[in-house]
């Protein structure tokens, strides 16, 4: 499964975007991206995930570069309840785990 | 939506202890998963299981063993606890087929004394 890389940590206004990128360079055809959440002491929350479309669901966007290697995670109004560790992955179709690196903690300032 | 559920949130044992971690889940997945989350070490898969019965080795499966006798739940066997197995210990169920993404419960957080 390809290595991600994201950001160790960034901040966001309170009902403003939070835009969480990823680069995955080594991505190969059949590997979805998928983004995960985990705020402290739960376990990770499953958001989204895609393989070369753009996608929507109503917790978020996920936004993926035409040649796959870098996505972006859109939270449309972030609230102080986003606040928690985001977590990209890349993973085949018939991979049987998620590698989980080490995310980039996301924190909403009121 | 999926419910995972975990038997324990927190739970202390002590050394040479038989420790037992339970998850249960009611979307009838086929596939479930055991991973321990240190800091700076991510999530490791233990084991995971893609029927009943059936279970793999993950990364890290020395000192544990699992059992699924039925397809909602999948049990984590410490055989002989000891204290670098203090750590937090997350489940997982996933449908089975590809593209499907996995279901976390909210975690056990195990200390060995």
């Amino acid at each position: 499964d390809a290595k991600t890389t994201q950001p160790p940590s960034m901040d966001c206004a309170e009902g403003r975007a939070a835009n969480l990128p990823c680069n995955h360079s080594t991505i190969s055809g059949n590997e979805y991206v998928y983004w995960y959440r985990q705020i402290h002491s739960q376990g990770p929350q499953y958001i989204i995930h895609g393989l070369k479309n753009n996608e929507t669901n109503e917790m978020a966007s996920l936004i993926i570069t035409e040649d796959r290697k870098s996505s972006t995670l859109i939270l449309p109004h972030a609230t102080l309840r986003d606040t928690a560790v985001y977590y990209c992955i890349a993973q085949s179709n018939t991979g049987n785990q998620f590698y989980f690196g080490t995310g980039t903690s996301l924190t909403v300032i009121p | 939506d999926v419910k995972v559920t975990q038997s324990s949130r927190y739970l202390v044992k002590r050394t040479g202890e038989k420790v037992f971690l339970e998850c249960v889940q009611d979307m009838d997945h086929e596939n479930m998963f055991w991973y321990r989350q240190d800091p700076g070490l991510g999530l490791r898969l233990i084991y995971f299981s893609y029927d009943v019965k059936m279970k793999e080795k993950g990364d890290i499966p020395e000192g544990y063993s699992v059992s699924r006798e039925k397809k909602e739940r999948f049990s984590l066997i410490l055989e002989s606890a000891s204290t670098n197995q203090t750590s937090m210990y997350l489940c997982a169920s996933r449908r089975g087929g590809s593209n499907q993404p996995q279901h976390f419960g909210d975690g056990t957080r195990l200390s060995i004394l």
